[in-house]
C-alpha cells in the first residue's frame, strides 16, 4: 500500500527556535496534503491543506506565520514551527490521499514535537 | 455542533468477543463518508474501513464492519472475535462534499474511543 514517511520521528526544541517536520510520500505523488495536530489523550485536529504549487489553506484558529508549510514538490510538503513554545508541544501527523478521486488517505507515522 | 461524536471514552472486551464502537455525525451534506481508523499506542493512524453515503450496503473489512444507520447518523464499527491486538485508540472521521470540490479530502475527526480487550 501506499506509503507516507515523516521525519524526524520526535525531536526535543528550545523555546525560541524553530523546527521543521518533513512529510513525504514515498511512492506516489500528492498535490494536496494535510497537517493534523494531536494533543495528549485527543482527537486529531486539522491544522492546514498543502497545496504543490500554491499557499496553504489554514484552519480557523491556526496562526499561519506560526507554523510554515511549504509544499515543494509532488512528494514532499514541510511544516515548520516558528519560534516555538512549550505550547506547541504536540504530536504533529500529515496524511495524502493517492489521488484527487479517491477517499483513500494514507497517514504519515507521526512526529513528537517536546519545546522545553 | 460537533460534526463526529463518539461518546464511549473506553471500552472493554473479552478475547474472542464482538464489540461495537459507537459513532454519531452531523452534516447537511448528502454526500459524504465515514472513516474508521485504529490509533495505536505508537501513534500511527491505521485505516480499518469507510462508508461513503450513497453506498447501499454496510462496509466489511475482515474482522471490521460498520453499522451504517443514514437516518439514524450513526456509524458504528463492529469488531468481531476481539484479539489482544486490537487494544488501541479509535476514532470515527467524516469528510464531506463530492470530489473535485475544496475540501473534499479534509478529516473531522471524534474524541475516539479507547478499546481494551482482555485476555
Amino acid at each position: 500500500g501506499a506509503v507516507v514517511s515523516q521525519h524526524p520521528s520526535w525531536v526535543i526544541c528550545k523555546s525560541g527556535t524553530s523546527v521543521k517536520i518533513e512529510c513525504r510520500s514515498l511512492d506516489f505523488q500528492a498535490t494536496t496534503m494535510f497537517w493534523y495536530r494531536q494533543f495528549p489523550k485527543q482527537s486529531l485536529m486539522l491544522m492546514a491543506t498543502s497545496n504543490e504549487g500554491s499557499k496553504a489553506t489554514y484552519e480557523q484558529g491556526v496562526e499561519k506565520d506560526k507554523f510554515l508549510i511549504n509544499h515543494a514538490s509532488l512528494t514532499l510538503s514541510t511544516l515548520t514551527v516558528t519560534s516555538a513554545h512549550p505550547e506547541d508541544s504536540s504530536f504533529y501527523i500529515c496524511s495524502a490521499p493517492t489521488s484527487a478521486r479517491t477517499y483513500e488517505q494514507y497517514f504519515g507515522p507521526g512526529t513528537r514535537l517536546t519545546v522545553t | 455542533a460537533q460534526k463526529i461524536t463518539q461518546t464511549q471514552p473506553g471500552m472493554f472486551v473479552q478475547e474472542k468477543e464482538a464489540v461495537t464502537l459507537d459513532c454519531t455525525y452531523d452534516t447537511s451534506d448528502p454526500s459524504y463518508g465515514l472513516f474508521w481508523y485504529k490509533q495505536p499506542s505508537s501513534g500511527e493512524m491505521i485505516f480499518l474501513i469507510y462508508q461513503g453515503s450513497y453506498d447501499q450496503q454496510n462496509a466489511t473489512e475482515g474482522r471490521y464492519s460498520l453499522n451504517f444507520q443514514k437516518a439514524r447518523k450513526s456509524a458504528n464499527l463492529v469488531i468481531s472475535a476481539s484479539q489482544l491486538g486490537d487494544s488501541a485508540m479509535y476514532f470515527c472521521a467524516m469528510r464531506e462534499g463530492i470530489e473535485g470540490n475544496t475540501g473534499f479530502q479534509k478529516l473531522v475527526f471524534g474524541t475516539g474511543t479507547r478499546l481494551l480487550v482482555s485476555p
